[in-house]
């Protein structure tokens, strides 16, 4: 079975700061890899995600993502942090079961950007 | 597009009552449904997976009579927590696959509002 690790619970970064955060996959085929933020008291909204091709991912709000399958990472980064920026970030990898898909996702990241 | 919206966004009940939450695809037709259940900073754990037409698929541990499932059309499913207790209370979230073809193989879902359930 594919699982996510994402590590760091909590991440706290100074406004205009590098984000990094952090996302380790296992998984026995090519994986489908995911990035969802989450707003507080709201649903998921994708980041980005890979599927094929091009291993370095770029996706909304300034973020991207490089998917580098010799470490089975999907490590989320951003130059420059923003205070709307402060969310919980949820890893995810696609996993086929019974002839569909769904979603496994990390534990999730909280970042916080202070001024 | 791949608009999905849940409805109601809060929700309180008594302990021993009913709820139901929506959650439909606005824009696009969604055979697959899933519904997810999210504790205090926590991460979304997968109750069930919803079939068009078809029974519901649950999770290891997910009480099916508790948790009601129902996908009767394209646009719209349904999740029934039956006699609400206080430790039903938490964040549901709904997810919908896109589009045959673009999604299917990805697995990449749409994700509604989800709905805070406060049971009393």
């Amino acid at each position: 079975a594919q699982s996510v690790t994402q590590l760091g619970s909590h991440v706290s970064v100074s406004e205009g700061a590098l984000v990094l955060l952090r996302c380790n996959y296992s998984s026995s085929v090519p994986p489908y890899l995911f990035w969802y933020v989450q707003y507080p008291n709201q649903g998921l909204q994708l980041l980005l995600k890979y599927t094929t091709g091009a291993t370095l991912v770029k996706g909304i709000n300034g973020f991207e993502a490089e998917f580098k399958k010799s470490e089975t990472s999907f490590h989320l980064t951003k130059p420059s942090a923003h205070m709307s920026d402060a969310a919980e970030y949820f890893c995810a990898v696609s996993e086929i079961t019974g002839g569909y898909n769904k979603l496994i996702f990390g534990a999730g990241t909280r970042l916080a950007v202070h001024p | 597009g791949a608009v999905v919206s849940q409805h109601p966004s809060w929700v309180i009940c008594k302990s021993g009552t009913s709820v139901k939450i929506e959650c439909r695809s606005l824009d696009f037709q969604a055979t697959t449904m899933f519904w997810y259940r999210q504790f205090p900073k926590q991460s979304l754990m997968l109750m069930a997976t919803s079939n068009e037409g078809s029974k519901a698929t649950y999770e290891q541990g997910v009480e099916k009579d508790k948790f009601l499932i129902n996908h009767a059309s394209l646009t719209l499913s349904t999740l029934t927590v039956t006699s609400a207790h206080p430790e039903d209370s938490s964040f549901y979230i709904c997810s919908a696959r896109g589009s045959p073809g673009e999604f299917r193989n990805t697995g990449e879902l749409f994700f509604g509002e989800g709905s805070r359930l406060t049971v009393l």
